[in-house]
């Protein structure tokens, strides 16, 4: 079972703002980098944010992440109909020796 | 361009063994900034790390412990590319597969393979 916990929906209007949040602990968030990716239906994750809050080349501005203590947050401006899709938060956990994913957010465009 | 390309059948019998490879382009399976991950998804477990290999100095593998105890990743540097083995498979093994670099700097899964659905049944 998923380690990190998000909300399992999020949604918002074309051009709104739309945070989702990512709980964890101390052993994996309150200690180590939180990464975001977004996946399409059918496809691989695609990395969003890596190290809390860096994009990679070609992620869109409108994406933007942060960390407070246990929890990270993933935000969208200006949403966009594309933005549509499934995000999940992810760490390393010391106490598992491990990797740990979020349990998911889908995203709705209304 | 790095590319990560999965081969292997997409359908196992229980209590047997899950093998499949992840052939790499436009990196090198011995590179000293990567680490080669096999990752899968299913809507019971989500998404779930299992294991990586990677190449510093000598050959390091770590598994996630939900199942250290069936599972090996392996390199062949002939090829290229990186192989996973879980043993003992039940139906609680079938997921969509994914092999995933974790490129130093990063320290994310920036690239990914297709992935391959694996059902686990008799």
């Amino acid at each position: 079972q998923p380690v990190l916990t998000q909300p399992p929906s999020a949604s918002g209007t074309p051009g709104q703002r739309v945070t989702i949040s990512c709980s964890g602990s101390r052993s994996n968030i309150g200690s180590n980098y939180v990464y975001w990716y977004q996946q399409l239906p059918g496809t691989a994750p695609k990395l969003l944010i890596y190290r809390n809050n860096q994009r990679p080349s070609g992620v869109p501005d409108r994406f933007s992440g942060s960390k407070s203590g246990t929890s990270a947050s993933l935000a969208i401006s200006g949403l966009r109909s594309e933005d549509e899709v499934d995000y999940y938060c992810a760490s390393w956990d010391d106490s598992l020796s491990g990797y740990v994913f979020g349990t998911g957010t889908e995203v709705t465009v209304l | 361009q790095v590319q990560l390309q999965q081969s292997g059948p997409g359908l196992v019998k229980p209590s047997q063994t899950l093998s499949l490879t992840c052939a790499i382009s436009g990196d090198s399976v011995s590179s000293n900034s990567a680490s080669w991950n096999w990752i899968r998804q299913s809507p019971s477990r989500g998404l779930e790390w299992l294991g990586r290999t990677y190449y510093r100095s000598k050959w390091y593998n770590e598994y996630a412990v939900s199942v250290k105890s069936r599972i090996i990743i392996n390199p062949d540097t002939s090829k290229n590319q990186f192989s996973l083995q879980l043993n003992s498979v039940t139906p609680e093994d079938t997921a969509v597969y994914y092999c995933a670099r974790d490129l130093d700097g990063l320290d994310a899964f920036d690239i990914w393979g297709q992935g391959t659905m694996v059902t686990v049944s008799s």
